[in-house]
């Protein structure tokens, strides 16, 4: 298997551009994960879709974050606009089932924005 | 609400030599499963190894093993005949049942010494 693939692996913007990551999950993995890693603040567990279904947004930092998952195979996460604060590394993440299982992390997308 | 704290910011040890890390966690669920995971330079976030609370035996996965306390909610690991490759950030997570919650520490930093 080709492991969870996240693309673009980096990404310059300006300021106030809209971007889009986006992330393909092991196939048959039933979970996936979104997170934001940055030195200040750690991982932060941003979104969690179960079955392509939203379980726990909690994480999302305001309504310029949005995330989608039409299907299984497939998922986005945008940020319009964007600010110099959201600059970071954005993982995404698998799991077979549900948070009790092991998840399978994605290279990650470094995400700058000037 | 559940929470895991690693109080241990960066470590370091000398190759071939045995070093612990530390988690403690909390959690009202009875339904959950803990895990360290490992951040090498390279970013890729892979699983170390994984606990279900519900055994008392602690994990052990090659050179690495966990003491797990459930009464005292500490899920140490420990890494015997450190190896270079094993200079990473290391993250512990709680993963919950019922919440349908995970949970990332803040990581520990551990540097091997040639």
């Amino acid at each position: 298997d080709a492991g969870v693939i996240q693309s673009p692996r980096h990404e310059v913007t300006e300021m106030g551009q809209e971007v889009t990551l986006r992330c393909k999950p092991i196939s048959g993995h039933n979970s996936l994960f979104w997170y934001r890693q940055t030195m200040m603040r750690g991982l932060e567990l941003l979104i969690y879709f179960n079955n392509n279904v939203p379980i726990d947004d909690s994480g999302m930092p305001e309504d310029r974050f949005s995330a989608k998952m039409p299907n299984a195979s497939f998922s986005t996460l945008k940020i319009q606009p964007s600010e110099p604060r959201d600059s970071a590394v954005y993982f995404c993440a698998s799991s077979l089932g549900l948070v009790t299982d092991t998840q399978y992390f994605g290279p990650g997308t470094r995400l700058t924005v000037l | 609400a559940q929470t895991v704290t690693q109080s241990q910011p960066e470590m370091s040890v000398q190759e071939a030599e045995t070093v612990t890390l530390s988690c403690t966690y909390d959690t009202s669920e009875s339904n959950y499963y803990l895990f360290w995971y490992k951040q090498p330079p390279s970013r890729q976030m892979i699983l170390v190894i994984r606990q279900e609370a519900y055994k008392q035996q602690n994990a052990t996965e090659n050179r690495f093993s966990v003491n797990f306390q459930k009464a005292a909610k500490s899920f140490s690991l420990k890494i015997s005949d450190s190896q270079l490759g094993d200079t990473a950030m290391y993250f512990c997570a709680l993963g919950s049942g019922g919440y349908q919650k995970v949970t990332f520490g803040t990581g520990t930093k551990l540097q091997v010494i040639p």
